[in-house]
């Protein structure tokens, strides 16, 4: 089944404490994107990945880090996670053709630093 | 403020009426999508119309979308009870990956 996966979907944790969402998808997409969402507003991305080792910022990528050493994975990188990480983040891809394709999302990672 | 821009921001309507929102954009985009999303899970692509296209059908939904106003609607005709959701429109950057997403129309339909 094509799909995008996101690892862990609910992660509970303290400031300062580095962690790692994970995200892959069975595609062989080409482009990647992270977003997060909070309350009331719509996705806003953070990170993108047009392919393998080619990564740029989105409109929010204080914070974060991302790496792309394969086609299928682009993980997301809190390095000092603070409270104002709080957030629903989604993982997205789609495929060569920016003209024409749909992006497909992951179901969602609930992050709580408290 | 972002690029896409939904409104109404909410919209409560009547099971069997019709349900239309508006969706502005700033940039040159190749095209506009329509998303959906049931409270606090993943979107669910509706409807892509690309910029040389005026108007899309996919069933109960219907897409136009006006490049010279930069602005794209939404109608969904004899709306139901599940399609209660949250209403987003997304677009890409023409000359790079940069995505964008509206803050969303908050649909509910009453039974």
């Amino acid at each position: 089944e094509a799909q995008v996966t996101q690892n862990p979907r609910y992660l509970i944790t303290v400031t300062g404490k580095k962690l790692t969402v994970t995200c892959s998808q069975n595609m062989n997409h080409e482009y990647m994107s992270w977003y997060r969402q909070d309350p009331g507003l719509g996705l806003r991305q953070i990170y993108y990945s047009m392919n393998v080792e080619v990564t740029d910022k989105g409109d929010v990528p204080e914070g974060y880090k991302v790496s792309r050493k394969e086609k299928r994975n682009f993980p997301l990188i809190l390095e000092s996670p603070s409270p104002n990480q709080t957030s629903l983040y989604f993982c997205a891809s789609k495929g060569e053709s920016l003209a024409g394709n749909e992006q497909f999302f992951g179901p969602g990672t609930r992050l709580t630093v408290l | 403020s972002q690029q896409g821009e939904e409104d109404p921001q909410a919209l409560s309507i009547q099971e069997g009426e019709n349900a239309t929102m508006n969706c502005s954009y700033k940039t040159s985009i190749n095209n506009l999508q329509w998303y959906r999303q049931n409270s606090g899970r993943g979107l669910v692509h509706l409807i892509l119309i690309r910029s040389n296209e005026r108007e899309k059908h996919s069933g109960r939904l219907r897409v136009t979308l006006d490049t010279s106003k930069k602005s794209s609607s939404l109608l969904i005709t004899a709306s139901r009870a599940a399609d209660t959701a949250s209403y987003f429109c997304a677009t890409i950057n023409t000359n790079a990956g940069k995505s964008t997403f509206g803050d969303g129309t908050t649909l509910t339909v009453k039974p």
